[in-house]
C-alpha cells in the first residue's frame, strides 16, 4: 500500500524553465510533508518542507504547494538550472515520527 | 556540525551471513533511525533510536537490530542475510522534536 505516490519517475525540463514536480498521498493523518533531493553516491538532502496547516511554503527559488482536499502536494523550481538535475523525493509523516516516501522522481535539466 | 557519516561505503556478503553497518550521527543529534532504499524505490524506514532505546519500528523481521550509544554513533545488524537485503541502507539523525532528517551517504550491501 503506497501511502506516498510520485507517478512520474522522470523529468526533463529546459535550463532556465520551471519544474514541477508532483506527488499523491492517501493517508490523511499526515500532518507534514518534506521534499528532498539526492544526487549519486549521496544521501538524500533536505530542501523544503510545508505543514499541513499551510497551503504554501516559499524559499528563494522553491516553493512547495499543499492541496489538501485533493492529497496533493507540488514543488516548483523557478528558474531551473543545471545543478538541480537530481532525484528528488516527496516524504510525509505525522506524529513526528516516521517518514513515507515516494519512490522518487528524477528531474534532468537540459541546457 | 560533522554532519552524518556512515561506513562502510559499499559491501559485499553471501546468503546467511551476517552483517554491521555502523553510523555516525550529527553532534546534538540524539534521535537516528535507519532506512533501507531498494533500487528505484523510496527509502523504507527500518526503525528508530533515543536515548539509546528503540521507539518506533517499520515492517522488518526481528533479523534487523540496532544499537545506539552514548556517543551519538549507532549500528544497524542484519542477520540470516537474504537476496532481497541487497540495498543502499542509510542512516539519518535529528534533534527530537525536529522533523528535518540529516542523512548520511549511505552504505551499499550486495547479497550474494
Amino acid at each position: 500500500d503506497q501511502q506516498v505516490k510520485q507517478n512520474s519517475p522522470s523529468l526533463s525540463v529546459q535550463e532556465g524553465r520551471i519544474s514541477i514536480l508532483n506527488c499523491d498521498y492517501t493517508n490523511s493523518m499526515f500532518d507534514y510533508f518534506l521534499w528532498y533531493k539526492k544526487y549519486p553516491a549521496e544521501g538524500p538532502t533536505f530542501l523544503i518542507s510545508i505543514s499541513s496547516i499551510k497551503d504554501k511554503n516559499e524559499d528563494g527559488r522553491f516553493t512547495v504547494f499543499l492541496n489538501k482536499s485533493a492529497k496533493h502536494l507540488s514543488l516548483h523550481i523557478v528558474p531551473s538550472q543545471p545543478g538541480d538535475s537530481a532525484v528528488y523525493f516527496c516524504a510525509a509523516t505525522w506524529g513526528n515520527y516516521q517518514l513515507i516516501w515516494g519512490a522518487g522522481t528524477k528531474l534532468i535539466i537540459k541546457p | 556540525e560533522t554532519g552524518v557519516t556512515q561506513s562502510p561505503t559499499h559491501l559485499i556478503k553471501t546468503r546467511g551471513q551476517q552483517v554491521t553497518l555502523r553510523c555516525s550521527s550529527q553532534s546534538g543529534h540524539n534521535t537516528v533511525s535507519w532506512y533501507q532504499q531498494a533500487l528505484g524505490q523510496g527509502p523504507q524506514f527500518i526503525f528508530q533510536y533515543y536515548r539509546e532505546e528503540e521507539n518506533g519500528r517499520g515492517n522488518f523481521p526481528p533479523r534487523f537490530s540496532g544499537l545506539q550509544f552514548p556517543n551519538y554513533s549507532s549500528e544497524l545488524n542484519v542477520n540470516a542475510l537474504e537476496l532481497d537485503d541487497s540495498a543502499l541502507y542509510l542512516c539519518a539523525s535529528r534533534p527530537r522534536g525536529a522533523n528535518v532528517l540529516t542523512f548520511g551517504a549511505g552504505s551499499r550491501l550486495t547479497v550474494l
